[in-house]
């Protein structure tokens, strides 16, 4: 059973506007959570990260909210941009370090 | 470090033959995952390995799958027989500690 949810599979936005991908997960033990980035034949790439204990992160073009309550995190990309049109996926942990990844979202970043 | 290694890149195979898959993780790294990317279910983890022991191996699908670790710098995943369900996107990840994961290029596996 899948313990972290992308329910969006795409997602299309205009360059310079806010991208919003969205991510649920069901076990309320998680305390570490991540976004991940994937471009076609390559391996997904670390993008940030935030602990239960916060509820936004900041990396310049690039926010993730958690809202703990909800069990729901989104990460936000604004502005977007051309070279951002990737596939993201959203991860999850307990203590231990396996991680649990949704499905994935396709953004496409229209130029 | 030139990051986690992976081969092949590719692999198109006839059901019922063995396949077997690299992994070559970055040095220094205590920790090495092999994951399984399909449309369905997007990223799996299948296995994963603290200082060469396998810790948890509940995600390995069948019996027909095998991961071997013989030291810190080498690890394989075995398909033995395969069959057409198998193929998929093929990930090795490694990591030190409680670090972001890093993960290698894969193995597109076809199985016809």
């Amino acid at each position: 059973d899948q313990q972290v949810k992308q329910n969006s599979p795409s997602l299309s936005v205009q360059e310079g506007r806010i991208s919003i991908l969205n991510c649920d997960y069901t076990n309320s033990m998680f305390d570490y959570f991540l976004w991940y980035k994937k471009y076609p034949a390559e391996g997904p790439t670390f993008l940030i990260s935030i602990s239960s204990i916060k509820d936004k992160n900041e990396d310049g073009r690039f926010t993730v909210f958690l809202n703990k309550s909800a069990k729901h995190l989104s990460l936000h990309i604004v502005p977007s941009q051309p070279g951002d049109s990737a596939v993201y996926f959203c991860a999850a942990r307990t203590g231990a370090n396996n991680l649990f990844f949704g499905t994935g979202t396709r953004l496409t970043v229209i130029p | 470090d030139a990051g986690v290694i992976q081969s092949p890149r590719h692999e198109v195979t006839e059901m019922g033959q063995e396949v077997t898959l690299r992994c070559k993780p970055i040095s220094g790294h205590d920790y090495l995952f092999w994951y399984r990317q399909t449309m369905m279910r997007g990223l799996e983890l299948l296995i994963y390995f603290n200082n060469n022991v396998p810790i948890d191996d509940s995600g390995m699908p069948e019996d027909r799958f095998s991961a071997k670790m013989p030291n810190a710098s080498f690890s394989t995943l075995k398909i033995q027989p395969s069959e057409p369900r198998d193929s998929a996107v093929y990930f090795c990840a490694s990591v030190s500690g409680a670090d972001e994961q890093f993960f290698g290029p894969g193995t597109r596996l076809t199985v016809l």
